[in-house]
């Protein structure tokens, strides 16, 4: 099976820049994904990452290194609207396992 | 606005009973995908369809069931309800399969509240 592992809550100020980490056991995935979701809303995708290395995406930022099963979310210059939960997914290929999800809470 | 539609956004039944939601994909998209998002967890993958065929199957109980119909709307069938089936249930939807790094767009959602 496949299986994936985030932090519960993370706290950050505004401005600041925060990193969600992502760790995963798995015997094969295509890619690493990030999605956003506001409390009572839909999750929103937010980057996605095929291979090994960094993607950048306005303030958001992803990283994958497939040997170490690791990936993160990097959020710089935080505002009070990041504040949501944030999902890293494993992308199959026909179908996405989300890990049980990050709360960030940024603080003025 | 992702464009995938749900219906009912909330729904509020009694134990035992059975309940159907629906979901009509973005247009364009021959994949939907149900997830079950209970209190405070993460999306629990249910089951995924690609133009009208089961393509993958997660953790879905044998008391709920999907289908694809040709127009591509999906309905996911939650019968003899127990108060613990009460979350969130999205639908989803992709162009084709995720591995090609598609992106998947998730609807509103459905409220079902079990009582």
């Amino acid at each position: 099976g496949q299986s994936l592992e985030q932090p519960s809550e993370v706290t950050a100020v505004e401005g600041a820049i925060v990193q969600i980490n992502c760790t995963y056991q798995t015997s094969g995935f295509y890619g690493l994904s990030w999605y956003q979701q506001h409390d009572g809303g839909a999750p929103t995708f937010l980057s996605y990452n095929a291979l090994d290395g960094l993607e950048e995406t306005g303030r958001f930022s992803s990283f994958l290194s497939r040997s170490d099963s690791y990936g993160y979310l990097l959020l710089q210059e935080l505002q009070m609207k990041d504040s949501a939960s944030y999902f890293c997914a494993l992308t199959n290929n026909n179908d996405m396992r989300f890990g049980a999800g990050t709360r960030l809470t940024v603080k003025p | 606005d992702s464009g995938v539609t749900q219906t009912p956004k909330h729904l509020i039944t009694a134990t035992g009973q059975r309940v159907t939601l629906r979901c009509s994909p973005r247009s364009g998209d021959l994949s939907v995908y149900w997830y079950q998002q209970s209190l405070d967890q993460g999306l629990q993958f249910l089951i995924q369809y690609y133009n009208g065929e089961e393509r993958a199957k997660g953790n879905i109980l044998e008391r709920f069931s999907a289908q694809q119909f040709p127009d591509l709307h999906s309905e996911l069938n939650l019968s003899s309800l127990e108060l613990g089936d009460s979350a969130l249930y999205f639908c989803a939807s992709s162009v084709g399969g995720p591995s090609s790094g598609n992106t998947i767009y998730f609807g509103e959602g459905s409220w079902l509240t079990v009582v």
